[in-house]
């Protein structure tokens, strides 16, 4: 199976900030096949992110997914307190989907 | 209103056997393939299991393949997860998902079950 891998781990930064996350796939994602969610405390995920780059119905443009292969990036161009949260990168090309550990974006 | 609520979740000893249900409104159940998803207490993610809307295919994660089952009423916009043999690993929030996009990325989440194996 995939396994990604998210960094950092934490990434500590103050509203209006740029958030850059990042996931690393153990071998080429299938047609791109990348998703992000987001996952505040005590709630459900939400999608953000689906193929790598195209944006849920309902997410803000300041919500970015880039990446190709094995290298995927979610930019948040200017963090909202909102954002806060925790960041899940999934791939969903090759069976069994899976997930990485987690980006946590906490306020600094 | 688009919504996916679990229920069945409790405490439950090692061996032990456990039924979720999860009841679907809001969209065309039947369309869609279904999907458990669990997180253990402070990790992340994991898939579970999936079913296609009309049962012909079923998956599993490695983990709990042979012990758990799931199944599901389209007539009853319901899908459900039998667990059995029941260990201290298997203890999760487990959500309810599904995608509306025809692929795995999850657009529809429940808000979970919790599962606590432990004597």
């Amino acid at each position: 199976e995939i396994v990604l891998t998210q960094s950092p781990g934490t990434l500590s930064l103050s509203p209006g900030e740029r958030a850059t996350l990042s996931c690393g796939a153990s071998q080429s994602v299938s047609g791109n096949y990348l998703a992000w969610c987001q996952q505040r405390p005590g709630q459900a995920p939400r999608l953000l992110i689906y193929g790598a780059s195209s944006r849920a119905t309902g997410i803000p443009d300041r919500f970015s997914g880039s990446g190709s292969g094995t290298d995927f990036t979610l930019t948040i161009s200017r963090l909202e307190p909102e954002d806060f949260a925790v960041y899940y990168c999934q791939q969903y090309g090759s069976s069994p989907t899976t997930f990485g550990q987690g980006t946590k974006v906490e306020i600094k | 209103e688009v919504q996916l609520v679990e229920s069945g979740g409790g405490l439950v000893k090692p061996g032990g056997s456990l039924r979720l249900s999860c009841t679907a409104s809001g969209f065309t159940f039947s369309r869609y393939t279904m999907n458990w998803v669990r997180q253990a207490p402070g990790k992340g993610l994991e898939w579970v299991s999936s079913s296609s809307g009309s049962s012909d295919y079923k998956y599993y994660a490695d983990s709990v393949k042979g012990r758990f089952t799931i199944s599901r009423d389209n007539a009853k916009n319901s899908l459900y997860l039998q667990m059995n043999s029941l260990r201290a690993e298997d203890t999760a929030l487990y959500y309810c998902a599904t995608s509306r996009l025809g692929i795995y990325a999850f657009d529809i989440w429940g808000q979970g079950t919790m599962v606590t194996v432990s004597s």
